[in-house]
C-alpha cells in the first residue's frame, strides 16, 4: 500500500527567503504525486502534480517540486516566500496503475509560517 | 463551473441524530470522493465512487456511515446515529479522470454534541 511522510509538522521561514516543505513517499510501482494547500476554513487547493516527464514540476503561486525517484521524495519549494503563503500543505501519492483503482493517500500536513 | 459544492457548511447536531451531508461534484467528473479531516487522524478517505458506483468503502468507519450517489451530479454521506467522535470536517472531492488531480469542496464542519 502507498504511504506518504511529511516529517515536519511546521516550517518557519522569513519573508523573501526560500522555503522547502519535505515529502517522501512509498509505493510498490510508479507514483502520481501531488501537493495541495489548505487555508483556514477552506478546502484543499491543488498546487502541482507529477505524473510523468520532467522531474521538476512548476505549479501555482510560484511553487515547484522535484521528483527524485532514488530518494523517493517530492519536496515542495519556492525561491522567495510570501506572508500569504502561510497555510497547511499536504503531499499526496497515488500508485500508477493501468487497471484497477488506486487511492490517493495524503500526508499528515506541514504548517508553513512565513514571518514578515 | 462553480467547483465542488458542499452543503451545509456547518452542522451542529445532538448525539443520536441523523446527519446528511451533501455534495455536488463538478460536471463531467467521473470520480467522487468523501474525506474526513480531524486533528488526530488528518485526512482520511472514507469512500469513493466511479461513474456513480461505489468502488471502495473500506475507509467508512462503521455501519453508522453510509454514502450514496444516485446520479452523476449528487452524492450524500449519512451518519445515523451520530456520535460526538464523528465531529470533523468532511470534504467531498471530484476528479475528471485517472491522471488528474482532485478538486475539493469547501467542506462541512460537523459538530456532534
Amino acid at each position: 500500500a502507498q504511504s506518504v511522510a511529511q516529517p515536519e509538522d511546521q516550517v518557519n521561514v522569513a519573508e523573501g527567503n526560500p522555503l522547502t516543505v519535505k515529502c517522501t513517499y512509498s509505493v510498490s510501482g510508479n507514483p502520481y504525486l501531488f501537493w495541495y494547500v489548505q487555508y483556514p476554513n477552506r478546502g484543499l487547493q491543488f498546487l502541482l502534480k507529477y505524473i510523468t516527464g520532467d522531474n521538476l514540476v512548476k505549479g501555482s503561486y510560484g511553487f515547484e517540486a522535484e521528483f527524485n525517484k532514488s530518494q523517493t521524495s517530492f519536496h515542495l519549494k519556492k525561491p522567495s516566500a510570501l506572508v500569504s503563503d502561510s497555510a497547511l500543505y499536504f503531499c499526496a501519492v497515488r500508485e500508477r496503475a493501468d487497471t484497477g483503482f488506486q487511492k490517493l493517500v495524503f500526508g499528515t500536513g506541514t504548517r508553513l509560517l512565513v514571518s514578515p | 463551473d462553480a467547483g465542488v459544492i458542499q452543503s451545509p457548511r456547518h452542522e451542529v447536531t445532538e448525539m443520536g441524530q441523523e446527519v446528511t451531508l451533501r455534495c455536488k461534484p463538478i460536471s463531467g467528473h467521473d470520480y467522487l470522493f468523501w474525506y474526513r479531516q480531524t486533528m488526530m487522524r488528518g485526512l482520511e478517505l472514507l469512500i469513493y465512487f466511479n461513474n456513480n458506483v461505489p468502488i471502495d468503502d473500506s475507509g467508512m468507519p462503521e455501519d453508522r456511515f453510509s454514502a450514496k450517489m444516485p446520479n452523476a451530479s449528487f452524492s450524500t454521506l449519512k451518519i445515523q446515529p451520530s456520535e460526538p467522535r464523528d465531529s470533523a470536517v468532511y470534504f467531498c472531492a471530484s476528479r475528471p479522470g485517472t491522471n488528474t488531480e482532485a478538486f475539493f469542496g469547501q467542506g462541512t464542519r460537523l459538530t456532534v454534541v
